[in-house]
């Protein structure tokens, strides 16, 4: 299957300051990543779909200003969480989307575990 | 209603046998259906994908599909301790081309040895 990296793998930081999480397929190219989010106990709940070259799309009830998305190549998504709060500590996971392959088909990324002081 | 429902468990099965996992979905435009194994701490792995009605083998995995009830279930057989995980439901959100998936809360299997 096709390879999805995230990094890092986790992190620890202070309420308020910005934290950067970056998506990479690492041998194929995704015109298309996605970014979800899972609590304890919880299923993936999808944040956001990550155009490359254009604007992503948030789904209903994401701020658009706190999770910031550039997907500025083919192979690289990010998404920062600006002024992190504790009730934004999570298991941060995105997805990609290989070409010419079956369009619902999604290969995941290891996650990103946020713990917010 | 929930887009996506599973029953959360824990399903216990002995090792060997079958587990039978099942999800049901509200949406009747859903054409693409998946089953991903996520394991604690983990993210999800994709297991089995099935988009017609009826059933699709792969191994010891079966997926059924039966859209007039909006049904979806996963068949492990000879079960094993190591498919002891989470299983997660996944639907496409319509329509069919924007890639988005619905997933149900998941169930947890115990394979019991």
């Amino acid at each position: 299957g096709a390879v999805v990296s995230q990094h890092p793998s986790r992190v620890i930081c202070k309420s308020g300051t910005s934290v950067k999480i970056e998506c990479r397929s690492l041998d194929f190219q995704a015109t298309t990543m996605f970014w979800y989010r899972q609590f304890p106990k919880q299923s993936l709940m999808l944040m956001a779909t990550s155009n490359e070259g254009s604007k992503a799309t948030y789904e209903q009830g994401v701020e658009k200003d706190k999770f910031l998305i550039n997907h500025a190549s083919l192979t690289l998504s990010t998404l920062t969480v600006t002024s992190a709060h504790p009730e934004d500590s999570s298991f941060y996971i995105c997805s990609a989307r290989p070409p010419n392959s079956n369009q619902e088909t999604q290969y995941f990324g290891p996650g990103t575990r946020l713990l917010v002081l | 209603q929930k887009e996506v429902e599973q029953n959360s468990g824990p399903l216990s099965v002995p090792e060997g046998a079958i587990a039978s996992l099942n999800c049901t979905y509200s949406d009747r435009g859903s054409q693409s259906f998946f089953w991903y194994r996520q394991y604690s701490g983990k993210s999800p792995e994709l297991i089995m994908s099935i988009y017609s009605n009826g059933d699709k083998e792969d191994g010891r995995f079966t997926a059924q599909l039966n859209k007039a009830s909006q049904y979806v279930s996963l068949l492990i057989r000879d079960s094993q301790p190591s498919d002891s995980a989470t299983y997660l439901c996944a639907v496409n959100r319509p329509p069919s081309n924007t890639g988005k998936l619905i997933f149900g809360q998941g169930t947890t299997l115990q394979v019991k040895p």
